[in-house]
């Protein structure tokens, strides 16, 4: 079965640094890209960054794009998000996904809030 | 980037009656390689996101008959037949043709 376990979530100050962090099991996490999306408050899903499998290729949003770098750990299955210079309009629950290529999106975790506020 | 509106923002339904969610997509989303990158997802209160349609008209392991996905080019369709009370929630249509990953706004359904 797969399991995705996002952390590392909380509250920040605007202009501040997080990392977060997806814990995948139950499949061959090289094979798979892995991508994070995001939900504003009471509001719809916004992809927020891809990766493929091997780590080669990394996509982002507009909206993130020279703020938020994604990798990926395959000798420990996890996926992480580091987010700088974060914004109050960056607060939301973030979800990690795995895509059994790139541009799908299979699988989410439970997702983690990022509150960012002074 | 490619704009994916849906319609309506809300539905309530009768169980056991039928409800059809449409996307409509500012490009088509015809990919090079033949595929067409539609996804539907079902997001439950409460609840993460769960992908129930992929490349248009496939359902995902576990989904229920009753979802079907169509549509080509630029117009899709999600259609709930015979609704449950399980499937209260907000639909998302998703195009992963184009690079950004773009979704829709999405259509809350509810009973009536």
């Amino acid at each position: 079965e797969v399991q995705l376990l996002e952390s590392g979530g909380g509250l920040v100050q605007p202009g501040g640094s997080l990392r977060l962090s997806c814990a995948a099991s139950g499949f061959t996490f090289i094979s798979y890209a892995m991508n994070w999306v995001r939900q504003a408050p009471g509001k719809g899903l916004e992809w927020v960054s891809s990766i493929s499998g091997s780590g080669s290729s990394t996509f982002y949003a507009d909206s993130v794009k020279g703020r938020f770098t994604i990798s990926r750990d395959n000798s420990n299955n996890t996926l992480y998000l580091q987010m700088n210079s974060l914004r109050a309009e960056d607060t939301a629950v973030y979800f990690c996904a795995e895509g059994e290529a790139l541009r799908a999106l299979g699988c989410w975790g439970q997702g983690t809030l990022v509150t960012v506020s002074s | 980037e490619v704009v994916m509106a849906q319609s309506p923002l809300s539905l309530c339904v009768t169980l056991g009656q039928s409800a059809s969610i449409s996307c409509t997509s500012s490009q088509s989303l015809v990919h090079s390689d033949g595929n067409t990158y539609l996804n539907w997802f079902q997001q439950r209160p409460g609840q993460s996101p769960s992908r129930l349609i992929y490349k248009v008209s496939n359902r995902d392991s576990g989904v229920p008959d009753r979802f079907s996905g169509s549509g080509s080019g630029t117009d899709f369709t999600l259609k709930i037949s015979r609704v449950e009370a399980e499937d209260v929630g907000i639909y998302y249509c998703m195009q992963g043709t184009h690079w950004p990953l773009t979704f829709g706004g999405g259509t809350k359904v509810e009973i009536k």
